[in-house]
């Protein structure tokens, strides 16, 4: 089956550090970008951040210098590290798959996603 | 605060012809494709519309896009209630380096 799953998610005190990862299956991982996007319960969709088949990478300015993105090929994963947690990180996130071809820059696969909560 | 803007809500009733707006600007929308999400309450969002006007294989076609200048708009014909949803739109922006997402639309069938 064709499918992103993710895990790492929890509770952690503000200043605190989570990895999050996203696990892919079914389809050549190697050959995809993949993004992460959050969302605050309630509220609408922000995108985090992305990595390519190359290992370039790009990051929304709130999360530049402390979230960092990595990909092992090997394992078919993706991670997301994050340090000094806010509050205002406190969303669901999903990874998604950054289309090919046609597709290119759309995110046509998602995970179901992990909540992080960022409390005291 | 997201730099695409859409309307909070939109509503019709089972059959009719719904419409939602995206402005941006000239760095993202005016220079990028866009691309349309639909999410129901309690779900990962899910393609819609890619290439401003382009439906995924298993998208009815009573979903379509189009963009024009610094804007996009998505239409729902033949409105049925599980259409009932969250609409996003997104895009890159070349100003930020990075991808943006609408503020989101709420449809409700009436």
């Amino acid at each position: 089956e064709v499918q992103l799953v993710e895990s790492g998610g929890g509770l952690v005190q503000p200043g605190g550090s989570l990895r999050l990862s996203c696990a892919a299956s079914g389809f050549t991982f190697s050959s995809y970008d993949i993004h992460w996007v959050r969302q605050t319960p309630g509220k609408g969709l922000e995108w985090v951040s992305y990595i390519g088949t190359t290992g370039d990478t790009y990051y929304v300015d709130s999360v530049k210098g402390r979230f960092t993105i990595s990909r092992e090929n090997a394992q078919n994963s993706v991670y997301l590290q994050m340090r000094t947690l806010t509050a205002g990180d406190t969303a669901i996130y999903y990874c998604a798959r950054g289309g090919d071809d046609e597709l290119t820059d759309a995110f046509d696969l998602w995970g179901r996603g992990t909540l992080v909560t960022v409390s005291s | 605060q997201s730099v695409l803007t859409q309307p909070p809500s939109a509503s019709g009733t089972p059959g009719q012809r719904v419409t939602m707006s995206c402005s941006g600007s000239s760095s993202n929308i005016g220079s990028n494709y866009v691309f349309w999400y639909q999410q129901f309450p309690g779900m990962a969002p899910k393609l819609l519309i890619y290439r401003n006007n382009q439906r995924p294989s298993g998208v009815p076609d009573r979903f379509s896009g189009s963009k024009s200048g610094t804007s996009a708009s998505l239409a729902i014909s033949g409105l049925r209630s599980e259409d009932e949803a969250d609409f996003y739109c997104a895009t890159w922006d070349d100003s930020l380096s990075g991808f943006v997402f609408g503020t989101g639309t709420k449809v409700t069938v009436l």
